[in-house]
């Protein structure tokens, strides 16, 4: 299937500070993208939907500005986490949309996932 | 995007084919179901999808009733690594998002 990267991996920072991740897709081209949080032993909550050369979509109650998106190619979005918080952390995941290509259907793939701790 | 009822949880012997079954009895005509797994730590793992004709890759098969209501993610020769949450979910295909169910927690026993 096809490949999808985040980096970092993990990363701890210190409260006020903010932290980029960003999401690639390594082996196709996706003009959208979804950003996940994930708290422990809870599932995926879809924080916003990010398109390629345009405004990201964010989910009710997911601020815009503390969580800034840009989606600025077709193989890479960032997450941008403003300010941090210690309530920040959480296990942040991206997916990419291989959109439609004939009889293909669109299937997403998830990145592996950044941890983030906010001391 | 339908909603689906999944078993929160179920066991399985090393070896043995798991059958997880997803209801998504509200499916309508142009939705796909779709199973996805989590592995602790790790981000959703795409396995399958289908929209009633059964499906079969190298991961596992996915069969779908005929009135398309229900299915089973079939796994036929469970090993440990295949301990993980696994999600079915129900969508229009496009660039839609994923809304995520709490999934049926596999654990796989030696």
């Amino acid at each position: 299937g096809a490949v999808v990267s985040q980096h970092p991996s993990r990363v701890i920072c210190k409260s006020g500070t903010s932290v980029k991740i960003e999401c690639r897709s390594l082996d196709f081209q996706a003009t959208t993208m979804f950003w996940y949080r994930q708290f422990p032993k809870k599932s995926l909550m879809l924080m916003a939907t990010s398109n390629e050369g345009s405004k990201a979509t964010y989910e009710q109650g997911v601020e815009k500005d503390k969580f800034l998106i840009n989606h600025a190619s077709l193989t890479l979005s960032t997450l941008t986490v403003t300010s941090a918080h210690p309530e920040d952390s959480s296990f942040y995941i991206c997916s990419a949309s291989t959109g439609t290509s004939g009889n293909n259907q669109e299937t997403q793939y998830f990145g592996p996932g950044t941890r983030l701790l906010v001391l | 995007d339908a909603k689906t009822t999944q078993p929160p949880s179920m066991d399985c012997a090393e070896g043995r084919a798991a059958n997880l079954p997803c209801n998504h009895s509200t499916i309508s005509g142009n939705e796909y179901v779709y199973w996805y797994r989590q592995i602790h730590s790790q981000g959703p793992q795409y396995i399958i999808h289908g929209l009633k004709n059964n499906e079969t890759n190298e991961m596992a098969s996915l069969i779908i009733t005929e009135d398309r209501k229900s299915s089973t993610l079939i796994l036929p020769h469970a090993t440990l690594r295949d301990t993980a949450v696994y999600y079915c979910i129900v969508r229009v295909v496009g660039y839609q998002k994923v809304t995520f169910g709490i999934g049926t927690k596999l654990q796989v026993i030696p």
